[in-house]
């Protein structure tokens, strides 16, 4: 079984501070996910990495997949209230594509 | 365009009862999957449609969930003999390919 560790699990900031989330495992994966998801709503794609070392930005949202591709950090720069939400990776598999492993996710609070 | 419904999004029943979730995935697309979320966690997976292949149960937790997609297009997700354990929500994605998951708002199940 492949399995996700996030960490945080839980992080408040005030407003214009910088933080970064962290997605570790165990196994390779093909490619990896982030998705954002509000209360009472589903988790909405934010970016997919898919090269070893790959970075991709997202205006203030900065996402890298390790080299080894087990691992993942999404690094948002300068937070705002409207970035605040449920923060969930999810590994997608060398054998099974459609059967994404998702982490438990990161909860961040910016307050303004 | 319209996105990925799901009906109803609240429902509320008690212990044995069974229940049917539905979800209306976006037009097109072939691959249709089932996750359950317990309050501010990762998503378990359940069950993985794709086009006319068999699904993938591998994770349905007992055999009293079931599903099915009539036409490749509308899902029912059934329950039988609910227990409280099974309270969480419950979401549908659809993709037009295996890595891009159009996630629906969920249906909140409570079992009492």
């Amino acid at each position: 079984t492949q399995l996700l560790e996030q960490s945080p699990q839980f992080l408040s900031i005030q407003e214009g501070e910088n933080l970064t989330v962290y997605c570790n495992s165990s196994s390779v994966f093909s490619s990896l996910q982030w998705y954002r998801q509000e209360p009472g709503e589903g988790p909405v794609l934010l970016v997919t990495v898919v090269t070893g070392g790959e970075v991709k930005k997202l205006k203030r949202l900065t996402f890298q997949f390790g080299d080894a591709r087990k691992d993942s950090s999404l690094h948002i720069t300068a937070a705002q209230p409207g970035d605040t939400g449920l923060y969930l990776c999810a590994g997608v598999g060398n054998t099974n594509a459609g059967k994404s492993t998702f982490g438990d996710g990161t909860t961040l609070t910016v307050k303004p | 365009g319209a996105g990925v419904s799901q009906s109803p999004s609240n429902k509320v029943t008690e212990k044995g009862k069974d229940v049917e979730l539905r979800c209306d995935p976006i037009s097109g697309h072939t691959a249709l999957y089932w996750y359950r979320q317990s309050l501010g966690q990762g998503l378990e997976f359940l069950i993985y449609f794709q086009g006319n292949s068999a699904p993938d149960k591998s994770g349905l937790p007992s055999d009293r969930f079931s599903a099915e997609r009539t036409g490749g297009s509308v899902s029912t997700l059934t329950i039988q003999r609910t227990q409280q354990e099974d309270s969480a929500v419950y979401l549908c994605a659809s993709s037009p390919r295996p890595s891009s998951k159009f996630f629906g708002p969920g249906t909140r199940l409570t079992v009492l």
